[in-house]
C-alpha cells in the first residue's frame, strides 16, 4: 500500500533555531496536513493545504511556522526560529479528497535544547 | 470547540478476551475516523463511519456510530497481541470539514 514518508524520523535543535520537517505524500493526494503530539498529550492540528495554499490553520500555526510543497513531491514544515515548547512528535497527512480517510506517515521527533 | 472523550484511559486485557473502547463527542458528530498508534509511531488508519447508524468491521474489529448519542464504539473480539497499542478516534469539525480534532486514546495492553 503507498504509504506517507516523514524525514527525518528524529530532529534535535537548539532553541531559536529553524528547522525544515519534510514529508512525501501519498503521489495522488490533494490535501496535506501537519498534525503534531506533544508528549502525553492529543494528536493536534496544525494546518491544512490544498492548491497550494493554506486552507486553514490553527491558533498554534504562528508566524514561526510556515508550510511549502516546493515541488510536486515534497511538503515541508518549517519552524523559524524554534522554542522549547515545539518539542513534539510532527505528523504529515494525505488525502485524495477532503472528505477521505486521511493516511499519516510515521512522524519526525523535533526535541528543542 | 468540539471534544472527544475516550473511555477508558487504559485498558489491560487478556489474550483472546473482547473488549470495548468509547468515544464521546461534545457536539454533533459528521463522521468518525478510528486510527491505531503504537507506541512513539504513526496512526494507522482502522475504519471511517460516515452515516448515524453505521457499523463497519475488519477482521476481528468492529465499530459503530451512534449520532443520537454522538458516541462510537470499537469492538475487539478475541484480542491477540498485535492489537496493543493506543487506539484514537477522530472527527471533523463539521461535515467536509478536513480539520479532525482527536480523542485523549485509549491505551490497550494484550496480556499472554
Amino acid at each position: 500500500e503507498p504509504e506517507v514518508t516523514q524525514t527525518p524520523s528524529h530532529q534535535v535543535t537548539q532553541m531559536g533555531q529553524e528547522v525544515i520537517l519534510r514529508c512525501v505524500p501519498i503521489s495522488n493526494h490533494l490535501y496535506f496536513y501537519w498534525y503534531r503530539q506533544i508528549l502525553g498529550q492529543k494528536v493536534e492540528f496544525l494546518v491544512s493545504f490544498y492548491n497550494n495554499e493554506i486552507s486553514e490553520k490553527s491558533e498554534i500555526f504562528d508566524d514561526q511556522f510556515s508550510v511549502e510543497r516546493p515541488d510536486g513531491s515534497n511538503f515541508t514544515l518549517k519552524i523559524r526560529s524554534t522554542k522549547l515548547e515545539d518539542s513534539a512528535m510532527y505528523f504529515c497527512a494525505s488525502a485524495p479528497r477532503v472528505d477521505e480517510k486521511l493516511f499519516f506517515g510515521s512522524g519526525t521527533q523535533l526535541s528543542v535544547l | 470547540s468540539q471534544e472527544l472523550e475516550q473511555s477508558p484511559q487504559s485498558l489491560i486485557v487478556q489474550e483472546g478476551k473482547n473488549l470495548t473502547i468509547n468515544c464521546t463527542s461534545s457536539k454533533t458528530l459528521y463522521g468518525l475516523y478510528w486510527y491505531k498508534q503504537k507506541y512513539g509511531e504513526g496512526l494507522i488508519f482502522l475504519m471511517m463511519l460516515q452515516k448515524g447508524g453505521e457499523e463497519k468491521s475488519h477482521e476481528k474489529i468492529t465499530a459503530k456510530l451512534d449520532e443520537k448519542k454522538q458516541q462510537s464504539s470499537l469492538h475487539i473480539t478475541a484480542s491477540q497481541p498485535s492489537h496493543a497499542g493506543i487506539y484514537l478516534c477522530g472527527a471533523p469539525r463539521d461535515f467536509g470539514n478536513e480539520k479532525l480534532t482527536f480523542g485523549t486514546g485509549t491505551r490497550l495492553t494484550i496480556i499472554p
